[in-house]
């Protein structure tokens, strides 16, 4: 299963636009890019997912780049409850989804 | 959104005592569910993946004879910590697929063994 790379934290100011980076240089053709959150003692929550195109959904918009060897989660205005650990993940043919270390997302008042 | 459950929330049990965790997927089939297991300020590690009727591969380094997985019906797949140690203490989360693009995550169950 191909790997991702995320910086390990960073912060944000509340209503502010947050991006969070993933690199994932080794991504296959048929690898779709995931996006998933967790709040501490608490089981993943989707966020968004994308195979080439940049998606938006009600929560976030996923950035994808022509060469698909890296993305960005962007969150338009940060709130305190966006504070979690946010996972980006490639999910191959298998489905399985293996995750990283994830970036832990400060929201500062 | 599709809903997961899992049950107990959370469990305390003695060592050498076995203990079984449930996942339901609650308003859809999942055809295929899957098992984590996250220790404190780690990420989530894949355990095993089952589908429905048949049984679960594990990923290396699990001990199938003591993480036991059934996966009955389309909505229901349980968890069996055998003979639990202390060091099997750790929070275990389920997912569920219905094979289109999301996996639903439970909530989680919290297990301690003293």
């Amino acid at each position: 299963d191909a790997k991702t790379t995320q910086p390990n934290s960073m912060e944000s100011n509340e209503e502010e636009p947050v991006h969070l980076p993933c690199n994932h240089s080794t991504i296959s053709g048929t690898d779709y890019i995931h996006w998933y959150r967790q709040l501490p003692s608490q089981g993943p929550e989707y966020v968004i997912h994308g195979l080439t195109s940049n998606v938006n959904n009600r929560m976030a918009s996923l950035a994808i780049a022509e060469d698909r060897k890296s993305s960005t989660l962007i969150l338009h205005r940060a709130t305190l409850r966006d504070a979690a650990v946010y996972y980006c993940i490639l999910r191959g043919n298998t489905g399985k989804l293996i995750f990283g270390q994830g970036t832990t997302l400060q929201v500062k008042p | 959104g599709a809903v997961v459950s899992q049950h107990p929330s959370r469990v305390i049990c003695k060592s050498g005592t076995s203990v079984k965790i449930e996942c339901r997927s609650l308003d859809f089939q999942a055809t295929t569910m899957f098992w984590y297991r996250q220790f404190p300020k780690q990420s989530l590690m894949l355990m095993a993946t089952s589908n429905e009727g048949s049984k679960a591969t594990y990923e290396q380094g699990v001990e199938k004879d003591k993480f036991l997985i059934n996966h009955a019906s389309l909505t229901l797949s349980t968890l069996t910590v055998t003979s639990a140690h202390p060091e099997d203490s750790s929070f275990y989360i389920c997912s569920a697929s219905d094979q289109v693009y999301e996996q639903y995550f439970g909530p989680g169950t919290r297990l301690t063994v003293t």
